[in-house]
C-alpha cells in the first residue's frame, strides 16, 4: 500500500527566503507525481506534474525534482510572497493503485512579510 | 476552457436528510474523483469514475453512493447525513494518467 508523508508539517519564513518542501512515498512504482497547493477553504490548484521518467519540472519560481528510486520529491519554492502562504500538497499516482491518487498530508507555508 | 465545475458551494442540511452534490468535468476528460476534506484535515478518497464505471471506492460506509452520466458528469449522494458528515467535498477530473485538476468544492454543514 502506497504511503504518501510530507516534511515539515509546518513552515514559517520571512519574504524573499527561498525554500524546500518534502515529499516521500513508499513505493516507487509511480505513474507520475504532482504538487498542488490549496488556500483555507478552497480548491486544489494544480502546480506542477512530473512524469516518473522525468527528473525535474519548472514553473516561474517554482521547480519541483523526483527521485523515483528513492521515493522523494522536493519542491523548491525561489524567493517567496506573502501571497505563496497556502497549504502544500503532494500527490502520486501509479498503475498499481488503478491510476487512483495517494495524497499526502500537506505542508502548511506562512511567509512573512 | 472552462475548469472543473461543483455545484452547491455551499450547503446547510440537517442530521437525517439526503444531499445530491454535483461535478462537471473539464471537457474531454472521462476520469471524475471525489475526496471528503473535513476542517483541519487531510484529504479524504471517497469515489473514483471512468467511463461512467465506478472504479474504486474509499473507506466510507454505503451511505455514499454516486454515479457519472453519459456526459461525464457525476453525482455525489450522501444519505442519512451525520454531523461529522460536515467537510468542504472536491471533485476532480482527468484524461487517463494525465494531471488532475480540481474544481472549487462544495461547503457542506450538518447540523
Amino acid at each position: 500500500k502506497q504511503e504518501v508523508t510530507q516534511i515539515p508539517a509546518a513552515l514559517s519564513v520571512p519574504e524573499g527566503e527561498n525554500l524546500v518542501l518534502n515529499c516521500s512515498f513508499t513505493d516507487s512504482a509511480i505513474y507520475n507525481l504532482q504538487w498542488f497547493r490549496q488556500d483555507p477553504g478552497k480548491g486544489l490548484t494544480s502546480l506542477l506534474l512530473i512524469q516518473s521518467s522525468q527528473r525535474e519540472q519548472t514553473s516561474g519560481r517554482l521547480n519541483a525534482s523526483l527521485d523515483k528510486s528513492s521515493g522523494r520529491s522536493t519542491l523548491y519554492i525561489a524567493a517567496s510572497q506573502p501571497g505563496d502562504s497556502a497549504t502544500y500538497l503532494c500527490a502520486v499516482s501509479g498503475d498499481n493503485y488503478g491510476q487512483n491518487f495517494v495524497f499526502g498530508p500537506g505542508t502548511r507555508l506562512s511567509v512573512l512579510p | 476552457e472552462a475548469g472543473v465545475t461543483q455545484s452547491p458551494t455551499h450547503l446547510i442540511k440537517t442530521r437525517g436528510q439526503q444531499v445530491t452534490l454535483r461535478c462537471s468535468p473539464i471537457s474531454g476528460h472521462t476520469s471524475v474523483y471525489w475526496y471528503q476534506q473535513a476542517l483541519g484535515l487531510g484529504l479524504q478518497f471517497l469515489l473514483w469514475y471512468d467511463e461512467g464505471e465506478e472504479r474504486n471506492r474509499g473507506n466510507f460506509p454505503p451511505r455514499f453512493s454516486g454515479r457519472q452520466f453519459p456526459n461525464y458528469s457525476s453525482e455525489l449522494n450522501v444519505n442519512a447525513l451525520e454531523l461529522e458528515d460536515s467537510a468542504l467535498y472536491l471533485c476532480a477530473s482527468r484524461r487517463g494518467p494525465s494531471e488532475l485538476f480540481f474544481g472549487s468544492g462544495t461547503q457542506l454543514s450538518v447540523l
